[in-house]
């Protein structure tokens, strides 16, 4: 069965202090991972999309690697406006659909 | 620019009422998918369609039927809402097939209350 397991639930931050989120996964024929940020009351905004192990990509303090088991969503530096829940998802098989995982919801202080 | 629009933000229903929900998107997507949200669960399919008239039951379809007669266009409808569909649900879309994984881009979501 596929599966996504994001830990932690809950990460406090103070401002400038870089962490990493991490989302473990099985799931049969991966097609793609894919990193979402989530405000308050809204919809899912999408971050990244990786493909392969080995992959990463990068916007401003966000950077999202992937290995054959899990993926780490790193945070440089990070300010207050990164404080978001943080859900990430795969999509495998031959359907379209996502699987999501519980999703991190970071808080970054002043 | 993708746009997913869901008509409404905010609803209140009765117990035993049908309740429509429309999302609309704007990027000539094959895909469209139905999710609802709910703390401590996450996000759980509902239904999605690979196409017009097309419809496949997700993880959670009961008490829930959908509706795709135009590609640009899917309904979720509560036949006879309860008080356990309260909930936050969003709507999403991508486009269909390849080897890769398609991106799917989300709405923001409307927020049923069925009292």
């Amino acid at each position: 069965e596929d599966q996504v397991t994001q830990s932690p639930e809950a990460l406090r931050l103070q401002e400038g202090e870089s962490s990493s989120l991490n989302c473990s996964y099985t799931v049969s024929g991966l097609r793609g991972l894919f990193w979402y940020r989530q405000d308050p009351g809204k919809g899912p905004e999408f971050l990244f999309t990786l493909y392969s192990a080995g992959e990463e990509k990068e916007k401003e303090r966000l950077k999202a690697t992937l290995t054959k088991k899990e993926s780490f969503l790193h945070i440089t530096a990070p300010k207050p406006e990164d404080s978001a829940t943080y859900l990430c998802a795969v999509q495998g098989g031959s359907q379209g659909n996502l699987i999501f995982g519980k999703g991190t919801k970071l808080s970054v202080k002043p | 620019d993708v746009k997913v629009t869901q008509s409404s933000r905010y609803l209140v229903k009765r117990t035993g009422e049908k309740v429509f929900l429309e999302c609309v998107q704007d990027m000539d997507h094959e895909n469209m998918f139905w999710y609802r949200q709910d703390p401590g669960l996450g996000l759980r399919l509902i239904y999605f369609s690979y196409d017009v008239k097309m419809k496949e039951k997700g993880d959670i379809p009961e008490g829930y039927s959908v509706s795709r007669e135009k590609k640009e266009r899917f309904s979720l409808i509560l036949e006879s809402a309860s008080t356990n569909q309260t909930s936050m649900y969003l709507c999403a879309s991508s486009l269909a097939g390849g080897e890769g994984g398609n991106t799917i881009y989300f709405g923001e979501g409307s927020w049923l209350t069925v009292v």
